[in-house]
């Protein structure tokens, strides 16, 4: 099992360009989550989901848009990148509330 | 303030001692998780905690709901087990949506 696959690993943007996160998993999990994590502040989810076709807004939503048509994936698209996006990114899954949650091991983000 | 606090925010240790890391928080929860963080690295799920007390290996992590605090310890502490730990609730009647503590950096010495 490969369990949650993020690609990019490494990306660099330019101000304004767009660009699509990809998130993975293999594991049948129904819930999936995205989460930016900043050097001083730690973890803030940005959105989340619950299933298919079902998604919701997170702490930090605003720049972001997910989409979730499959139960295997949960792109995260950046529409207009700012350099306040610059930011280390974490997809993760849970099988359902009581379970626990498996990381992706991340996509760095550098905005210029 | 924040709705989970982490205390130490760093902590240096020498191989073999008793490390102590705690977790506050000021909301009610579903569950409470303990997550260990390499530098550099990903980020893996340690303990998943509603209640009482869990054990993996050296580790071992509490829970004590009435006074809103979790406790992860790891014992005969290695250089292995420097790391960032990092605390996160998932907020009662909520799906899926964590909110996370600062973390603590532990480093452990030879």
């Amino acid at each position: 099992n490969a369990g949650v696959t993020q690609t990019p690993k490494f990306q660099v943007l330019k101000t304004g360009q767009s660009m699509t996160l990809q998130c993975a998993q293999d594991m049948n999990h129904e819930y999936m989550s995205w989460y930016r994590q900043d050097p001083g502040m730690g973890l803030r989810l940005i959105h989340y989901s619950v299933g298919a076709g079902i998604t919701d807004q997170g702490e930090v939503p605003n720049g972001y848009n997910v989409s979730r048509s499959t139960t295997e994936d949960f792109p995260l698209r950046l529409l207009s990148a700012a350099p306040s996006q610059t930011s280390v990114y974490f997809c993760a899954s849970q099988q359902g509330v009581g379970y626990g949650y498996t990381f992706g091991s991340g996509t760095r983000l550098t905005v210029v | 303030k924040n709705e989970v606090e982490q205390s130490p925010q760093n902590l240096t240790a020498q191989e073999g001692e008793f490390i102590t890391i705690n977790c506050s928080y000021s909301v009610g929860i579903s569950a409470l998780h303990w997550l260990q963080q390499h530098p550099g690295g990903g980020i893996v799920s340690l303990f998943m905690l509603s209640s009482g007390k869990k054990k993996h290996g050296r580790l071992i992590a509490t829970i004590n709901i009435q006074e809103k605090h979790s406790s992860l310890h790891i014992t005969a502490s290695h250089p292995r087990d420097s790391a960032v730990y990092i605390c996160a609730v998932g907020r009662a009647g909520t799906a899926s949506k964590l909110t996370f503590g600062t973390g603590t950096r532990l480093q452990v010495t030879l």
